[in-house]
């Protein structure tokens, strides 16, 4: 069974700072994919961004990006210039279809003006 | 495109009760899957379906939970009785499909039940 690790509950940071999510995960499978989703308080959960382990290039989404360590088997979410829209909880998901998602615990993450 | 819609969004009972929660999928998902996201944790998996089969139910505790998704459209969720650890918010998500970048999930605002 795979298992998703976010070893930081809570951060803080400064508005227009950059931030670092941490995830590590466990798994015998070669292939399958990771995801950072976004829960704001109102409680949606929106995919931030993907990455598919056979690729080696890291993945971004304007100011998100990841740094994938296949390796080392962690996917690290980093926030540039932070913004007050992106106070939620991130959680750190594994999958390999066609199989469910896998969540971490999540990172509260709050922007501070 | 209208995204997944759940209801009710809020729902306290009191504990022996039953409760049931409804979703509607984002227009030709084929795949509709119901999470439990109890505070503090990240959602786990309750059941999968495909079109109207079950994929996953290994983690849905079938004694008081059940799921049913008629016509392969909208599904509803329901417990009976509840206990108070049942207490959780309740997502509803759906995808496409099951290959390739059909997998991608989109979730539904949740359900906040409380059982008291």
């Amino acid at each position: 069974a795979q298992t998703v690790t976010q070893s930081q509950p809570e951060m803080s940071v400064q508005e227009a700072e950059t931030v670092t999510l941490s995830c590590t995960y466990d798994t015998s499978e070669s292939n399958y994919y990771l995801f950072w989703y976004k829960q704001p308080p109102s409680r949606q959960m929106i995919l931030v961004i993907r990455q598919e382990a056979y690729k080696q290039q890291n993945a971004t989404e304007n100011r998100f990006s990841v740094n994938f360590q296949k390796a080392a088997k962690s996917f690290s979410l980093k926030i540039s210039d932070s913004q007050l829209g992106d106070t939620a909880m991130y959680f750190c998901a594994f999958m390999k279809p066609p199989r469910k998602l896998t969540f971490g615990t999540g990172t509260r993450l709050t922007i501070i003006p | 495109e209208a995204g997944v819609a759940q209801s009710p969004r809020y729902k306290i009972i009191e504990k022996r009760q039953s409760v049931a929660f409804w979703c509607n999928p984002i227009s030709g998902h084929a795949t509709l899957y119901w999470y439990q996201q109890i505070l503090g944790q990240g959602p786990k998996l309750l059941i999968q379906f495909q079109n109207n089969g079950v994929v996953d139910d290994s983690q849905l505790p079938k004694d008081r939970f059940s799921a049913e998704r008629l016509k392969g459209v909208d599904s509803t969720l329901k417990i009976q009785p509840a206990k108070l650890e049942d207490s959780a918010v309740y997502l509803c998500a759906s995808s496409l499909g099951l290959a390739g970048r059909k997998y991608e999930q989109y979730f539904g605002p949740g359900t906040r039940l409380t059982v008291t």
